[in-house]
């Protein structure tokens, strides 16, 4: 089975701190992605990477940056966190190939104060 | 721009009644993928099926049935003789070959309760 895993199920961060969320994927997938899921809005796209070092802004890349060094492994970025940053942040990884099924994680619960 | 329509917000139901989650999405693709999630109380979205464009075949898996109409643009889920498991936040979601990798748009979600 596809494993998708995000590092914190929970955190509560101040104003203005930097946040990092690690998300790691166990199926060799190319793409990575970072939703963002608010109540009335369903899920939202931040950003995505289709490769090692590769990126692209999704819907709403505003106040994050990710990282993808390594194929497993993707990072979503906060460089100062602010209270509307506030939500449930899902993780989800993908094979290479138009249609094909992404696969979540948990998801991380985020709240800044 | 694409874009899904749950136009239910909740739903709540007795056990072992059937219901009908609606999704209706626009795309000016003609290739195009549909899906449907399942997010329990601990969160996770569950895959639960994937529709390509060209395929109007409806689909049946156990109590769960989806119907696909390209005429209407909707992609409507059923689930037959509910459970108390079945409670969850459903969500539709859209991907457009246009678009390159598998971006979903995802729909606002139907919260599903079902009653013992």
């Amino acid at each position: 089975d596809v494993k998708v895993t995000q590092s914190s199920r929970y955190l509560v961060k101040r104003t203005g701190e930097k946040v990092f969320l690690e998300c790691v994927q166990d199926m060799d997938h190319e793409n990575m992605f970072w939703y963002r899921q608010d109540p009335g809005l369903g899920l939202r796209l931040i950003y995505f990477s289709y490769d090692v070092k590769m990126k692209e802004k999704g819907d709403i890349p505003e106040g994050y940056s990710v990282s993808r060094e390594k194929k497993e492994r993707f990072s979503l970025i906060l460089e100062s966190a602010s209270t509307n940053q506030t939500s449930m942040y899902l993780c989800a990884s993908s094979p290479w190939g138009r249609g094909d099924t992404i696969y979540f994680g948990e998801g991380s619960w985020l709240t800044v104060v | 721009a694409q874009k899904v329509t749950q136009a239910q917000t909740e739903i709540s139901v007795v056990e072992k009644e059937d219901v009908t989650l609606d999704c209706v999405y626009e795309t000016r693709d003609t290739t195009y993928y549909l899906f449907w999630y399942k997010q329990p109380p601990s969160g996770e979205l569950v895959f639960l099926i994937r529709r390509n464009s060209f395929d109007e075949q409806n689909e049946i898996s156990g109590r769960y049935s989806w119907n696909f109409q390209k005429s209407t643009s909707s992609f409507n889920f059923t689930i037959t003789a509910s459970q108390v498991v079945d409670s969850a936040v459903y969500f539709c979601a859209l991907s457009e070959a246009s678009q390159g990798a598998q971006k979903l748009v995802f729909g606002q979600g139907t919260r599903l309760t079902i009653n013992p």
